[in-house]
C-alpha cells in the first residue's frame, strides 16, 4: 500500500494553523499513524488509529479520516513543531510509510 | 523509561555481512514484538523486519532470503544479520517497539535513535 503525503513541504509562522494531508493507495480503516522526527532524533509517535492522541502529545495535534484519506492537523504552531512528519499504515504487510512532509518556519 | 540502543553499525563492501544489535531496557521485551526500519536520505522511512514474541519472523521484499531478524529474551536485545549487502541498503537502521504487546504490524511507541550502515566499495 503506497502512501502519498501533502505538501511535501510547508512553511508556516509561529500560531498558524497547518493541515497535512496522507492519501493510500487502497483503504486502510483507521490502521495509520503519524510521527514527528526533528534533526538527528528518533521519530516520535503523535497520533495512532487515525485520531487517537498518544499520551503526552499536546491537544493542539489532532488527526481524522478513515479508508484512503487521512489529515494531521496542528493547531496554534509553536517553534518546537518545525520538523518533518510521516504517516504510516499498519493494514497490510510490508508497513509503509509516507514520503515526508517537511514543517519549516517562514 | 524505554530505551533503545542499536550498535553494529559500520562500512561494508558490497556483498559483505553484518550484525546489528538493539540492546533493550524499561519494558517487559519478551512480551512485545520488534521492529527494524532504515532511513534513506531521497528514500524516507522503510520497514525493514518484524519479530513477533514467539519468534515469527516477516521481512520486506528487498531484504528478505538476505536479512534474518532474532531476538534474544534473556538478554532483552533484537538482531538484525544482514549478508550480501547491496549499496541500496546504505541507511540508518533502527529498531522500533510496538504500542500494543498484541501484535506486530501496530504502529510503534518508542524508536532507538539509529546505527548507520554504508555499503560501498
Amino acid at each position: 500500500i503506497q502512501l502519498t503525503q501533502s505538501p511535501s513541504s510547508l512553511s508556516a509562522s509561529v500560531g498558524d494553523r497547518v493541515t497535512i494531508t496522507c492519501r493510500a493507495s487502497q483503504g486502510i480503516s483507521r490502521f495509520l499513524a503519524w510521527y514527528q522526527q526533528k534533526p538527528g532524533k528518533a521519530p516520535k509517535l503523535l497520533i495512532y488509529a487515525a485520531s487517537s492522541l498518544q499520551s503526552g502529545v499536546p491537544s493542539r495535534f489532532s488527526g481524522s479520516g478513515s479508508g484512503t484519506e487521512f489529515t494531521l492537523t496542528i493547531t496554534s504552531l509553536q517553534p518546537e513543531d518545525f520538523a518533518t512528519y510521516y504517516c504510516q499504515q499498519v493494514h497490510s504487510n510490508p508497513i509503509t510509510f509516507g514520503q515526508g512532509t517537511r514543517l519549516e518556519i517562514k | 523509561e524505554v530505551q533503545l540502543l542499536e550498535s553494529g553499525g559500520a562500512l561494508v563492501q558490497p556483498g559483505g555481512s553484518l550484525r546489528l544489535s538493539c540492546a533493550a531496557s524499561g519494558f517487559a521485551f519478551s512480551t512485545f514484538p520488534m521492529n527494524w526500519v532504515r532511513q534513506v536520505p531521497g528514500r524516507g522511512l522503510e520497514w525493514v523486519s518484524a519479530i513477533g514474541t514467539s519468534g515469527t519472523t516477516y521481512y520486506a521484499d528487498s531484504v528478505r532470503g538476505r536479512f534474518t531478524v532474532s531476538r534474544d529474551n534473556s538478554d532483552n536485545t533484537l538482531y538484525l544479520q544482514m549478508t550480501t549487502l547491496r549499496a541500496e541498503d546504505t541507511g540508518v537502521y533502527s529498531c522500533a517497539k510496538v504500542a500494543e504487546a498484541g501484535t506486530w504490524r501496530t504502529w510503534f511507541d518508542r524508536w532507538g535513535q539509529g546505527t548507520q550502515v554504508t555499503v560501498s566499495s
